[in-house]
């Protein structure tokens, strides 16, 4: 069965680097998507992307994040300088009608 | 904007003990409506949605779940719990399927199970 695949599953940085999550997605999916969750509360919608663009983005991803879809089966988040409050659980989705995703990876800021 | 809300944050059932977790939305139109659950240190499997047509939907390992447009409501159950489901529950909503669309999530139930 295709699945969403997320590398790596932990990250730990120092604060004010810049971290890259990456995802693979299913393969024919044309609809990408990234959300966080922090510990203990509700998973968040951070982004979605189509058609090599971005299609909606929450108040949460700023300045400091971008996303990139950098060959035919990467897609990236990149945080450009962390601060501790993006400690949290990052999963990528891919998919239109149902969204599948991926185990995700833990960012600790430090 | 849409919303979910997941009254009860934990709940503990009996293992063989039938379960029902609840789940609210507030959105204007049909929603689309999923059931995830997070297993520890696991991603997000889709259990169940519900686009259209039949108001109770069968998911996956024995849930099911009923949307109740007079509630704006869609509770998942089962009628007998396994340790295995020992997990984190999550409603979501999406408002449409046009274009590249966002899941609202619910603040999630765990779900203990005693054995």
């Amino acid at each position: 069965e295709p699945e969403v695949t997320q590398t790596p599953s932990h990250q730990v940085t120092q604060m004010g680097q810049e971290v890259i999550l990456r995802c693979v997605p299913i393969s024919n999916h044309l609809y990408f998507y990234w959300y966080r969750q922090i510990l203990g509360q509700k998973v968040e919608f951070l982004v979605s992307f189509y058609n090599n663009e971005i299609s909606e983005k929450s108040e949460i991803f700023d300045d400091q994040f971008s996303v990139e879809r950098p060959d035919g089966s990467n897609f990236t988040l990149k945080i450009r300088s962390t601060k501790l409050e993006d400690s949290a659980m990052y999963f990528c989705a891919s998919g239109k009608n149902i969204q599948y995703f991926g185990a995700g990876t833990r960012l600790s800021v430090l | 904007a849409q919303s979910v809300t997941q009254p009860d944050i934990h709940i503990t059932v009996s293992e063989g003990a039938s379960l029902e977790l609840r789940c609210n939305y507030s959105y204007g139109a049909t929603p689309y409506l999923f059931w995830y659950v997070q297993s520890p240190g696991q991603g997000l499997q889709l259990l169940l949605k519900y686009f259209s047509g039949d108001t109770l939907v069968q998911g996956i390992k024995g849930f099911e779940a009923e949307f109740k447009r007079s509630q704006s409501s869609f509770n998942l159950r089962k009628p007998s719990v396994h340790w295995s489901d020992a997990a984190e529950y999550f409603c979501a909503v999406v408002g449409s399927f046009q274009g590249a669309q966002k899941l609202v999530f619910g603040q999630g139930t765990r779900l203990t199970i005693n054995p």
